[in-house]
């Protein structure tokens, strides 16, 4: 089986951009889709992007998301960074073998 | 109105049993797979089981398969998780999210909308 790699941390200043990544350790990160949740702190997590990089509806053009086939990773850009943007950031893809891999989760600190 | 809201959580001892229950509204409830994902204090989020929206197909995580049970009563709007054989390390708020698109068998790995969570803990 595979896990997704995140960095632990990252932060960054108001109306900067950070970009996360999300690593697959074993297989193609195109093998399946890469889904992206936020969970600010003391909520339920919520759906940033599904399907490698569509934003569901009500979700800032602020978050974007990619697939890198040369890094075998997934990204996500958040730009103008906000305040309200502080929280975990979890990647989340499909093993192919009936099994769900969620990223160790990226804590985002907008200073 | 809250779309999936989650209750059952309980403190009980290691060895206990707990069934968690998850009410749906505000969406055709028996078009879409529904999973459970859970998240220890601290820690990241954690799969634990997804079910087809007939509840056919059931899916569980290695660290619970053969203690805990996916199921649903799709004419109740219910998803339930039976959890058996709880040891310390189930201890983790418990989410119940709903499926991005309907049918699918792809769809069952996938989360969309996610409840407001409810909490296990479980003493050893």
């Amino acid at each position: 089986n595979f896990m997704l790699t995140q960095p632990h941390s990252v932060s960054e200043s108001p109306g900067e951009t950070v970009t996360l990544s999300c690593t697959r350790t074993s297989g193609t990160i195109d093998s399946h889709y890469v889904q992206w949740y936020q969970q600010r702190p003391g909520s339920s997590p919520t759906t940033l992007i599904y399907e490698d990089n569509v934003r569901p509806s009500g979700v800032p053009d602020r978050f974007s998301a990619s697939i890198d086939s040369s890094t075998n990773s997934a990204s996500l850009t958040i730009s103008g960074l906000k305040t309200e943007d502080e929280g975990d950031y979890y990647c989340q893809s499909y093993d192919g073998s009936n099994h769900v891999v969620f990223g160790g989760g990226t804590r985002v600190t907008v200073l | 109105e809250v779309p999936l809201v989650e209750s059952g959580g309980d403190l009980v001892q290691s060895g206990g049993s707990l069934r968690l229950s998850c009410v749906a509204s505000g969406f055709s409830f028996g078009n879409y797979a529904m999973s459970w994902v859970r998240q220890a204090p601290g820690k990241g989020l954690e799969w634990v089981s997804s079910i087809s929206h007939s509840g056919a197909d059931t899916y569980h995580a290695d660290s619970v398969r053969g203690r805990f049970t996916i199921s649903r009563d799709n004419s109740k709007k219910i998803l339930y998780l039976q959890m058996n054989g709880l040891r310390a390390e189930d201890t983790a708020v418990y989410y119940c999210a709903k499926a991005p698109g309907t049918y699918s068998y792809y769809y069952y790995f996938y989360m969309d909308v996610w409840g407001i969570g409810t909490s296990v803990t479980v003493s050893s």
